[in-house]
C-alpha cells in the first residue's frame, strides 16, 4: 500500500546524543516536510524539501538537521543543540504542482522523550 | 506570518449532536485543509478546500476565502469522532509552500 513510514514509534534520548528519525514515502510525492508538535499545540514546521538534495529551514530548524538524498527519504536528525526536543514529530509529503496546491499526507509520527 | 484562529478550544457533545467547528484566518491563502487527530495521533485528511463546499458522509466543510473563513460541520456525532481537529492554511511564495496550522479543537463525544 501507498503511505508513508516513520520510524521508530517511540524515541528515548540521552543529553548530548544526536537521534536521527526516519522518513520513507513510496506515494511519488516530490515535497517532503518535518513538523513538531507540542502538547495542546498546532503543527510547527522544521524543515521541508521540494527536490532531491535540496532544502529550506521552517519556523523553527535550530537544533535539527535533515538531508534529502533519494526522493523517497528525508531523515531527521535531533541535535545535542536541540535543548527541548521532547515532542511529537510528523513527517509529511505532497507533490509538487504548478497549479493548484496539492494536500499534504502525514505519517503516524515518532514520539521521542529524553532519559 | 500568518495567524489561524480555531473556536472554540474544547468542545462536549453527546452522542447525536450536531456541531459547528471555526476557524479563521489573518491573510489570503492558497489552500486550507481540515485533519482530525486521533488518540494515538494519527493525524488524518478531512477535507482540502480552498473556497466553497464540501460533504463526506456525517461531515462537510465550507470556506469562505473572501471572508478568511473555513467551518467544518460534524452531523449525527460518534464517539469515533472525538479527538482534536485542526485547520491548516497554504500559502504559496514564489517556489515555496507552507502550511500554518491553528492550535486545534479538542472535541469529546460523550455516549
Amino acid at each position: 500500500d501507498g503511505g508513508i513510514t516513520q520510524s521508530p514509534k517511540y524515541l528515548f534520548r540521552k543529553e548530548g546524543q544526536n537521534v536521527t528519525l526516519s522518513c520513507e514515502q513510496n506515494l511519488n510525492h516530490d515535497a517532503m516536510y518535518w513538523y513538531r508538535q507540542d502538547p495542546g499545540q498546532g503543527l510547527r514546521l522544521i524543515y521541508y524539501s521540494q527536490i532531491v538534495n535540496d532544502f529550506q529551514k521552517g519556523d523553527i530548524a535550530e537544533g535539527y538537521s535533515v538531508s534529502r538524498e533519494k526522493k523517497e527519504s528525508f531523515p531527521l536528525t535531533v541535535t545535542s543543540a536541540q535543548k527541548n526536543p521532547t515532542a511529537f514529530y510528523l513527517c509529511a509529503s505532497s507533490i509538487v504542482a504548478g497549479g493548484p496546491e496539492q494536500p499534504q499526507h502525514f505519517g503516524d509520527g515518532t514520539r521521542l522523550s529524553i532519559l | 506570518g500568518i495567524q489561524v484562529e480555531q473556536s472554540p478550544p474544547d468542545l462536549i457533545l453527546q452522542e447525536g449532536a450536531n456541531s459547528t467547528l471555526r476557524c479563521n484566518f489573518s491573510d489570503s491563502v492558497n489552500n486550507l485543509q481540515w485533519f482530525h487527530q486521533n488518540p494515538w495521533g494519527q493525524l488524518i485528511n478531512l477535507f482540502y478546500i480552498p473556497s466553497g463546499t464540501k460533504q463526506n458522509g456525517r461531515l462537510s466543510a465550507t470556506t469562505v476565502a473572501t471572508e478568511r473563513y473555513s467551518l467544518l460541520y460534524i452531523s449525527s456525532s460518534q464517539t469515533t469522532d472525538s479527538g482534536v481537529y485542526f485547520c491548516a492554511v497554504l500559502m504559496r511564495t514564489g517556489a515555496n509552500s507552507k502550511l500554518t496550522f491553528g492550535k486545534g479543537i479538542t472535541l469529546s463525544v460523550r455516549p
